[in-house]
Protein backbone atom coordinates (compact mmCIF):
# COMPACT_ATOMS: atom_id res chain seq x y z
CA UNK A 1 0.00 0.00 0.00
CA UNK A 2 1.01 3.84 -0.85
CA UNK A 3 1.26 5.60 1.88
CA UNK A 4 1.16 9.44 2.36
CA UNK A 5 2.75 11.25 4.86
CA UNK A 6 1.71 15.33 5.38
CA UNK A 7 4.31 17.89 7.03
CA UNK A 8 3.74 19.73 9.56
CA UNK A 9 0.54 18.15 11.36
CA UNK A 10 -0.67 21.47 12.73
CA UNK A 11 0.79 25.31 11.54
CA UNK A 12 0.41 28.75 13.10
CA UNK A 13 0.36 31.44 10.65
CA UNK A 14 -1.65 34.91 10.25
CA UNK A 15 -3.55 36.29 8.00
CA UNK A 16 -1.46 37.54 4.99
CA UNK A 17 1.10 34.45 5.24
CA UNK A 18 2.83 32.22 2.77
CA UNK A 19 2.44 29.23 4.40
CA UNK A 20 3.17 25.69 1.88
CA UNK A 21 2.12 22.26 3.55
CA UNK A 22 4.34 19.01 2.18
CA UNK A 23 2.97 15.73 0.91
CA UNK A 24 5.51 12.71 0.77
CA UNK A 25 4.18 9.58 -1.09
CA UNK A 26 6.07 6.19 0.02
CA UNK A 27 6.67 5.40 -3.66
CA UNK A 28 6.68 7.28 -7.11
CA UNK A 29 2.68 8.31 -7.86
CA UNK A 30 3.63 10.68 -11.14
CA UNK A 31 1.19 13.45 -10.48
CA UNK A 32 -1.46 12.14 -9.30
CA UNK A 33 -2.15 13.85 -5.79
CA UNK A 34 -4.77 16.09 -4.68
CA UNK A 35 -5.71 18.40 -1.96
CA UNK A 36 -8.83 18.57 -0.01
CA UNK A 37 -9.52 21.21 2.40
CA UNK A 38 -11.97 20.27 5.58
CA UNK A 39 -13.70 22.95 7.91
CA UNK A 40 -15.21 21.96 10.75
CA UNK A 41 -18.34 20.05 10.68
CA UNK A 42 -18.15 19.88 7.05
CA UNK A 43 -17.28 17.44 4.50
CA UNK A 44 -14.07 18.00 2.73
CA UNK A 45 -13.62 20.14 -0.58
CA UNK A 46 -11.31 19.60 -3.52
CA UNK A 47 -9.21 22.11 -3.81
CA UNK A 48 -5.92 20.90 -6.47
CA UNK A 49 -6.05 17.94 -8.52
CA UNK A 50 -3.25 16.28 -10.79
CA UNK A 51 -0.60 17.69 -8.64
CA UNK A 52 -0.91 21.21 -10.15
CA UNK A 53 -4.49 21.79 -11.03
CA UNK A 54 -6.68 24.07 -9.59
CA UNK A 55 -10.32 23.28 -9.57
CA UNK A 56 -12.63 25.51 -10.78
CA UNK A 57 -13.79 28.55 -8.14
CA UNK A 58 -10.83 27.69 -5.99
CA UNK A 59 -9.02 31.34 -5.47
CA UNK A 60 -6.05 31.52 -7.44
CA UNK A 61 -3.89 32.10 -4.01
CA UNK A 62 -3.67 28.57 -3.59
CA UNK A 63 -1.30 26.12 -6.12
CA UNK A 64 0.51 22.82 -5.89
CA UNK A 65 3.71 21.09 -7.22
CA UNK A 66 5.11 18.62 -7.00
CA UNK A 67 6.02 15.23 -8.76
CA UNK A 68 7.10 11.41 -7.75
CA UNK A 69 6.98 11.49 -4.06
CA UNK A 70 7.20 15.11 -2.65
CA UNK A 71 4.56 17.60 -3.01
CA UNK A 72 3.27 20.95 -1.68
CA UNK A 73 0.25 22.97 -1.01
CA UNK A 74 0.61 26.46 -1.00
CA UNK A 75 -1.06 29.58 -0.15
CA UNK A 76 0.12 33.09 -1.08
CA UNK A 77 -1.51 34.69 1.22
CA UNK A 78 -4.01 33.15 3.76
CA UNK A 79 -6.86 34.61 4.40
CA UNK A 80 -9.15 34.34 7.52
CA UNK A 81 -11.48 31.94 5.24
CA UNK A 82 -8.44 29.45 4.71
CA UNK A 83 -8.37 27.91 8.41
CA UNK A 84 -8.71 24.59 8.04
CA UNK A 85 -7.59 21.24 7.96
CA UNK A 86 -6.07 20.18 4.71
CA UNK A 87 -5.23 16.85 3.06
CA UNK A 88 -3.58 15.18 0.46
CA UNK A 89 -4.53 11.88 -1.58
CA UNK A 90 -2.93 9.56 -3.89
CA UNK A 91 -4.74 8.29 -7.05
CA UNK A 92 -2.26 6.32 -8.32
CA UNK A 93 -3.57 3.13 -7.09
CA UNK A 94 -7.03 4.02 -8.48
CA UNK A 95 -9.31 2.52 -7.43
CA UNK A 96 -7.21 1.95 -3.63
CA UNK A 97 -6.63 5.57 -2.64
CA UNK A 98 -4.74 6.72 0.18
CA UNK A 99 -5.02 10.19 1.67
CA UNK A 100 -2.42 11.70 4.08
CA UNK A 101 -2.45 12.64 8.17
CA UNK A 102 -4.15 16.02 7.66
CA UNK A 103 -2.66 19.69 8.42
CA UNK A 104 -3.97 21.78 11.03
CA UNK A 105 -3.83 25.34 10.22
CA UNK A 106 -4.66 27.86 12.84
CA UNK A 107 -4.57 31.31 13.25
CA UNK A 108 -1.56 32.70 14.96
CA UNK B 1 -25.50 21.16 -9.71
CA UNK B 2 -23.83 17.84 -9.34
CA UNK B 3 -25.01 16.72 -5.66
CA UNK B 4 -25.19 13.67 -3.14
CA UNK B 5 -27.52 13.86 -0.16
CA UNK B 6 -26.68 11.47 2.59
CA UNK B 7 -29.66 9.32 5.11
CA UNK B 8 -29.58 10.57 8.35
CA UNK B 9 -27.46 10.10 11.74
CA UNK B 10 -27.90 6.51 12.78
CA UNK B 11 -27.33 4.99 16.59
CA UNK B 12 -26.21 1.55 16.82
CA UNK B 13 -25.08 -1.50 19.13
CA UNK B 14 -21.96 -3.18 19.15
CA UNK B 15 -22.85 -6.53 16.56
CA UNK B 16 -24.69 -5.07 14.50
CA UNK B 17 -25.43 -3.62 10.85
CA UNK B 18 -25.78 -0.32 9.47
CA UNK B 19 -26.09 0.87 6.18
CA UNK B 20 -25.83 4.40 4.45
CA UNK B 21 -27.50 5.80 1.61
CA UNK B 22 -26.08 8.70 -0.90
CA UNK B 23 -28.41 9.71 -3.67
CA UNK B 24 -26.82 11.45 -6.10
CA UNK B 25 -28.52 14.41 -8.79
CA UNK B 26 -26.80 16.48 -11.91
CA UNK B 27 -25.05 13.99 -13.55
CA UNK B 28 -25.31 10.73 -15.51
CA UNK B 29 -24.77 8.58 -12.43
CA UNK B 30 -23.09 5.44 -14.25
CA UNK B 31 -20.53 7.72 -15.61
CA UNK B 32 -18.67 7.86 -12.08
CA UNK B 33 -17.86 5.42 -9.56
CA UNK B 34 -18.80 6.36 -5.96
CA UNK B 35 -16.02 6.17 -2.73
CA UNK B 36 -16.74 6.00 0.76
CA UNK B 37 -14.80 7.89 3.25
CA UNK B 38 -15.16 7.46 6.87
CA UNK B 39 -13.70 9.77 9.67
CA UNK B 40 -13.71 9.11 13.68
CA UNK B 41 -14.29 12.00 15.84
CA UNK B 42 -11.29 14.20 16.27
CA UNK B 43 -9.23 11.81 13.52
CA UNK B 44 -8.63 11.91 9.41
CA UNK B 45 -9.62 10.55 6.47
CA UNK B 46 -10.30 6.94 5.71
CA UNK B 47 -10.71 5.59 2.54
CA UNK B 48 -13.18 2.57 3.10
CA UNK B 49 -13.65 1.82 -0.78
CA UNK B 50 -15.22 2.21 -4.07
CA UNK B 51 -17.85 0.82 -6.32
CA UNK B 52 -18.53 1.33 -9.98
CA UNK B 53 -22.09 2.91 -10.82
CA UNK B 54 -21.65 1.45 -14.33
CA UNK B 55 -21.21 -2.51 -13.66
CA UNK B 56 -21.10 -2.57 -9.90
CA UNK B 57 -17.40 -3.26 -9.42
CA UNK B 58 -16.09 -3.20 -6.05
CA UNK B 59 -12.58 -2.51 -4.33
CA UNK B 60 -12.90 -2.48 -0.35
CA UNK B 61 -10.09 -1.50 2.08
CA UNK B 62 -8.24 -4.74 3.06
CA UNK B 63 -8.98 -3.88 7.07
CA UNK B 64 -12.58 -3.35 6.12
CA UNK B 65 -13.19 -6.49 3.58
CA UNK B 66 -15.38 -9.23 5.12
CA UNK B 67 -17.46 -6.44 7.12
CA UNK B 68 -18.51 -4.15 3.86
CA UNK B 69 -20.24 -4.37 1.11
CA UNK B 70 -21.09 -1.08 -1.18
CA UNK B 71 -23.50 -1.26 -3.32
CA UNK B 72 -25.66 0.57 -6.12
CA UNK B 73 -29.77 1.18 -7.55
CA UNK B 74 -28.88 3.08 -11.16
CA UNK B 75 -32.92 3.10 -10.58
CA UNK B 76 -32.84 6.00 -8.45
CA UNK B 77 -28.72 6.94 -8.56
CA UNK B 78 -28.38 5.83 -5.31
CA UNK B 79 -24.97 4.18 -4.08
CA UNK B 80 -25.42 2.44 -0.68
CA UNK B 81 -22.63 1.62 2.00
CA UNK B 82 -23.25 -1.21 4.82
CA UNK B 83 -21.35 -1.97 7.61
CA UNK B 84 -22.03 -5.49 9.30
CA UNK B 85 -20.67 -6.18 13.00
CA UNK B 86 -20.21 -2.62 13.99
CA UNK B 87 -17.70 -1.87 17.29
CA UNK B 88 -17.14 1.01 19.28
CA UNK B 89 -14.50 2.15 16.62
CA UNK B 90 -16.48 2.24 13.80
CA UNK B 91 -18.16 5.31 15.08
CA UNK B 92 -17.75 7.68 12.61
CA UNK B 93 -18.77 10.67 10.14
CA UNK B 94 -19.14 8.65 6.83
CA UNK B 95 -18.37 10.05 3.41
CA UNK B 96 -20.04 9.45 0.05
CA UNK B 97 -17.89 11.34 -2.64
CA UNK B 98 -18.35 10.52 -6.57
CA UNK B 99 -14.89 9.11 -8.13
CA UNK B 100 -14.13 11.70 -11.15
CA UNK B 101 -12.56 10.23 -13.49
CA UNK B 102 -11.11 12.08 -16.66
CA UNK B 103 -10.37 9.18 -18.76
CA UNK B 104 -6.70 8.41 -17.89
CA UNK B 105 -5.79 5.66 -14.85
CA UNK B 106 -4.95 7.42 -11.84
CA UNK B 107 -7.00 10.50 -12.97
CA UNK B 108 -9.37 10.53 -10.70
CA UNK B 109 -10.42 12.92 -7.45
CA UNK B 110 -13.63 13.24 -5.23
CA UNK B 111 -15.62 16.05 -6.08
CA UNK B 112 -18.33 16.81 -4.87
CA UNK B 113 -19.18 15.11 -1.73
CA UNK B 114 -22.18 14.17 0.79
CA UNK B 115 -22.54 15.80 3.38
CA UNK B 116 -21.74 13.25 5.58
CA UNK B 117 -23.75 10.77 7.83
CA UNK B 118 -22.81 10.71 12.02
CA UNK B 119 -22.87 7.00 12.61
CA UNK B 120 -22.88 6.26 16.49
CA UNK B 121 -22.46 2.86 18.19
CA UNK B 122 -22.69 2.37 21.48
CA UNK B 123 -24.17 0.24 24.00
Amino acid sequence: DIQMTQSPSSLSASVGDRVTITCRASQSISSYLNWYQQKPGKAPKLLIYAASSLQSGVPSRFSGSGSGTEFTLTISSLQPEDFATYYCQQSYSTPSYTFGQGTKLEIK
Amino acid sequence: QVQLVQSGAEVKKPGASVKVSCKASGYTFTSYGISWVRQAPGQGLEWMGWISAYNGNTNYAQKLQGRVTMTTDTSTSTAYMELRSLRFDDTAVYYCARDYYLGVRGRNWFDPWGQGTLVTVSS
